[in-house]
């Protein structure tokens, strides 16, 4: 069975300083897509970033990259530069598609905490 | 930036009623919405894709007769729960992809503020 695991449920870095949260999952496909979402305290959800797992370059927006290892089955998200308003849960998610359609696993989630 | 409307933000009905959400882009257009559902305990679930002017995309394991989803414009997506039940009682939150921004690799979601669903 297709697993993500966040296996950091807190975290936390100092302002201006980078901070990697960790994301492994289990699957036996081959095409599907990783995601990191971050939602603040106010609940409203940001997708992050998005990798296809066909790309070998990992993605990037901004401060946020992650480092995609698909041989270890890894997504990591490195946050650069922490800003106060980098605070929030990041949930890490798969998804793919079969024959039974398109299925989407969330990790538990990593609360980050970020020091001024 | 884009914004997506979502309404009400908080309901409380009565087991065995139908609640709608409504899921609004306002000022874009979205031939994509999507609809989560995060539970108690904060865990996550896409539960379907929907699509202006066809079928949702239910993810595996997600009943559609249970939760209705409907696209019928470019700018509203609403999620009918019905005959809702007390376990169905969550935080259910949409999003909308902006088709003009960017490319569709880009892939840009905006969320709306989410719905918290409490079903008595």
């Amino acid at each position: 069975a297709q697993t993500v695991t966040q296996s950091q449920p807190e975290m936390s870095v100092q302002e201006a300083e980078t901070v990697t949260l960790s994301c492994t999952y289990d699957t036996s496909e081959s095409d599907y897509y990783l995601f990191w979402y971050k939602q603040p305290p106010s609940r409203q959800m940001i997708l992050v970033i998005r990798q296809e797992a066909y790309k070998q370059q990992n993605a990037t927006e901004n401060r946020f990259s992650v480092n995609f290892q698909k041989a270890a089955k890894s997504f990591s998200l490195k946050i650069s530069d922490s800003q106060l308003g980098d605070a929030a849960m990041y949930f890490c998610a798969y998804r793919t598609y079969n024959t039974g359609g398109f299925k989407t696993i969330f990790g538990a989630g990593t609360r980050l905490f970020v020091k001024a | 930036g884009a914004v997506v409307s979502q309404h009400p933000s908080w309901v409380i009905c009565k087991s065995g009623t139908s609640v709608k959400i409504e899921c609004r882009s306002l000022d874009f257009q979205a031939t994509t919405m999507f609809w989560y559902r995060q539970f108690p305990k904060q865990s996550l679930m896409l539960m379907a894709t929907s699509n202006e002017g066809s079928k949702a995309t239910y993810e595996q394991g997600v009943e559609k007769d249970k939760f209705l989803i409907n696209h019928a414009s470019l700018t509203l997506s609403t999620l009918t729960v019905t005959s809702a039940h007390p376990e169905d009682s969550s935080f259910y939150i949409c999003s909308a992809r902006d088709q003009l921004a960017g490319t569709l690799a880009k892939n840009i979601q905006y969320f709306g503020a989410g719905t918290r669903l409490s079903v008595l």
